[in-house]
């Protein structure tokens, strides 16, 4: 079936690093996709979102990378801290729903 | 501060025994939604609603209800809780619109034995 998924369910990364999470969808009519961070305990947290209009966006330390043409999204954070370490899913909406449809998520660590 | 909230936070309870978590967001949000997490599954969406008196199912709503009598508050209700509905669940909100991104409270924990 269609979902949205990660490519690794795991990262470490040392502490400075920059790092790349990956996510792949199926569906070509998702025009809206969102990354979350979910810290142990909590609820996910938003960190950046980009419609399909767009190719990239940059926030803080973070920039997300979408290439619709082989159906992918990607997180680039820069100079990885500890506090970086969770869970990161990506999440679509499809063009003619509303609900996020997410993937199973990657799980960062962050050594010093 | 923006925020949405759940209670409780942690529950356990017995198979059968009707109960309800609540949601409220003070956000004005249009958007409300309900998630449950399991592990290997990830997020899935029970049921949203998209303003006062508007509700949908999403992906996995059986043995659910909701209601949205107000704009801020978005309770799930387990009629007759089973052991499967174990979980960590979320409330989420929105502004509203397909495009906007939602925002998740701290999460319950359900155990029902």
């Amino acid at each position: 079936g269609e979902s949205v998924g990660l490519h690794l369910p795991t990262l470490s990364v040392q502490e400075g690093d920059n790092s790349i999470i990956n996510c792949a969808y199926s569906n070509s009519a998702s025009d809206y996709f969102i990354w979350y961070k979910q810290e142990s305990g909590k609820g996910p947290q938003f960190i950046i979102d980009i419609r399909s209009n767009m190719d990239k966006r940059q926030g803080q330390r973070v920039t997300v990378l979408l290439n619709k043409t082989v159906k992918h999204l990607s997180l680039q954070i820069a100079a990885t801290q500890p506090g970086d370490s969770a869970v990161y899913f990506c999440a679509e909406k499809r063009e003619a729903g509303t609900a996020l449809i997410f993937g199973k998520g990657t799980t960062l660590s962050v050594s010093s | 501060e923006a925020q949405v909230t759940q209670n409780p936070r942690y529950l356990i309870t017995v198979t059968g025994k009707k109960l309800t978590v609540t949601c409220s967001q003070n956000m004005n949000h249009e958007y409300m939604s309900w998630y449950r997490q399991d592990p290997g599954l990830g997020l899935r969406q029970i049921y949203y609603s998209m303003n006062v008196e508007v509700t949908d199912k999403g992906d996995v709503p059986e043995g659910y209800k909701v209601s949205r009598k107000e704009k801020r508050n978005f309770p799930l209700i387990l009629e007759s809780p089973s052991p499967n509905q174990t979980s960590l669940y979320f409330c989420a909100s929105s502004p509203g619109g397909r495009k906007g991104a939602q925002y998740f409270g701290p999460g319950t924990r359900l155990l029902v034995l």
